[in-house]
């Protein structure tokens, strides 16, 4: 079974603050993804990476970066994290290049900021 | 551009009873592909179903069905005879075929099943 695994299932965090969120997965995939859920926004993607070093930003990249130096690695990084950022956020993978691949999710880090 | 609507909100339903949940999207692709999840109280989405755009089949898997119409652009949900376990969002998506697996979701439907 895929295994997709996050850091920390709740975090609480200040304003201001450099806040780390890590995903890892088990399967060699190629594409890892970070979403943020919030009430009656469904999912919105922030960030994915086909690659180990590639990137591409997704629907609302404002306010985060993203690394992967490692292939099973990929993580969120919230250089001065705002309230405005308090969410759940998704960590995903995939396997191949094509649309047809389902993705498979963590469990989730819900964050607060203060 | 995509875009995938789910209008319901929050649906509830007596258990045994059978509930449909609306997915309708829009993409300019002749190519993609239509997924459901699941998301239980713990959090994680669960993968449900794939769709390509050239299978128009219905399918069903014990009691999950789908519909998919493409004159409509809709890939419908129903669960039959509904059982507690089944309270939970569910996700409809939608990923373009000259794409990177990059996923469109709806808003999702909160399911409450009542015993």
């Amino acid at each position: 079974d895929v295994k997709v695994t996050q850091s920390s299932r709740y975090l609480v965090k200040r304003t201001g603050e450099k806040v780390f969120l890590e995903c890892v997965q088990d399967m060699d995939h190629e594409n890892m993804f970070w979403y943020r859920q919030d009430p009656g926004l469904g999912l919105r993607l922030i960030y994915f990476s086909y690659d180990v070093k590639m990137k591409e930003k997704g629907d609302i990249p404002e306010g985060y970066s993203v690394s992967r130096e490692k292939k099973e690695r990929f993580s969120l990084i919230l250089e001065s994290a705002s309230t405005n950022q308090t969410s759940m956020y998704l960590c995903a993978s995939s396997s191949g290049q094509g649309a047809s691949y389902e993705q498979y999710f963590g469990p989730g880090t819900r964050l607060t900021v203060t | 551009a995509q875009k995938v609507t789910q209008a319901q909100t929050e649906i509830s339903v007596v258990e045994k009873e059978d509930v449909t949940l609306d997915c309708v999207y829009e993409t300019r692709d002749t190519t993609y592909y239509l997924f459901w999840y699941k998301q239980p109280p713990s959090g994680e989405l669960v993968f449900l179903i794939r769709r390509n755009s050239f299978d128009e089949q219905n399918e069903i898997s014990g009691r999950y069905s789908w519909n998919f119409q493409k004159s409509t652009s809709s890939f419908n949900f129903t669960i039959t005879a509904s059982q507690v376990v089944d309270s939970a969002v569910y996700f409809c998506a939608l990923s373009e075929g000259g794409g990177n697996n990059r996923l469109a979701f709806g808003k999702g439907n909160q399911v409450v099943v009542i015993p």
